[in-house]
């Protein structure tokens, strides 16, 4: 079983909906959580922290159950940029990230 | 520099010959990470280096892979004997301090091996 399970997708989304993807992680020691974005195989790029009391960043709504062991993320009023792949990351301790092997969201008009 | 910078963006090998990739971390960064990912998104965590020290080689492939830091160069990873697996994109990543809990990694722009 990987560390990190993510949906693969894609998660084909008309412009201006609201989709939605989870994550679940195995290693209950784990300490930190974010979302990354990775385009077409470039460099990852941080798009928000994950935080246990959940938090929103604009368009953008991130939540972690530490109990059922999984994160999720929102987005609303889906853009055409929002077209990524979208990678769930975990970090126990030591400093390491364990990846899920990303969600790819294609935004349409 | 405000970025970590990696080189060669593309590098091509034959089975059997020698890679060596070079990362710089972004300045004021303290610790150094490289990650390896191969089709399908799956990244695999290799190494890291506080300064010029080995911190966790715990994904390392023993045999043929070697890295440093050393000061006032850039980082490196050498991949001695390549093979037709190591066909991947090398991810350098470096971070502050690398104790905060929430503290981002920042990623260069990677370097894409084919090994032929």
């Amino acid at each position: 079983r990987k560390e990190v399970e993510q949906d693969p997708g894609p998660f084909n989304v008309p412009e201006g909906a609201t989709v939605a993807f989870n994550c679940t992680y195995s290693n209950s020691a784990s300490q930190s959580f974010f979302w990354y974005r990775q385009d077409c195989r470039k460099e990852p790029k941080l798009l928000m922290s994950v935080y246990s009391s959940g938090n929103e960043d604009g368009r953008f709504t991130a939540q972690l159950n530490r109990a059922s062991q999984y994160i999720s993320l929102l987005i609303r009023d889906s853009k055409l940029s929002d077209s990524a792949t979208y990678l769930c990351v975990v970090k126990a301790a030591g400093n390491k990230l364990t990846f899920g092997g990303g969600t790819r969201v294609l935004v349409k008009p | 520099g405000e970025e970590v910078a990696q080189t060669p963006k593309h590098l091509v090998r034959g089975e059997g010959q020698k890679a060596k990739l070079y990362c710089a971390p972004i300045k004021g960064h303290s610790y150094v990470f490289w990650y390896q990912q191969v089709l399908k998104n799956e990244f695999k965590f290799l190494i890291s280096f506080q300064n010029e020290n080995v911190f966790d080689e715990t994904g390392m492939p023993k045999e043929r892979f070697s890295a440093k830091c050393l000061p006032n160069s850039p980082c490196s990873l050498e991949i001695q004997a390549t093979k037709l697996e190591d066909s991947a994109v090398y991810f350098c990543a470096s971070s502050q301090t690398g104790w905060t809990d929430q503290e981002t990694q920042y990623f260069g722009p990677g370097t894409r091996l084919l090994v032929l």
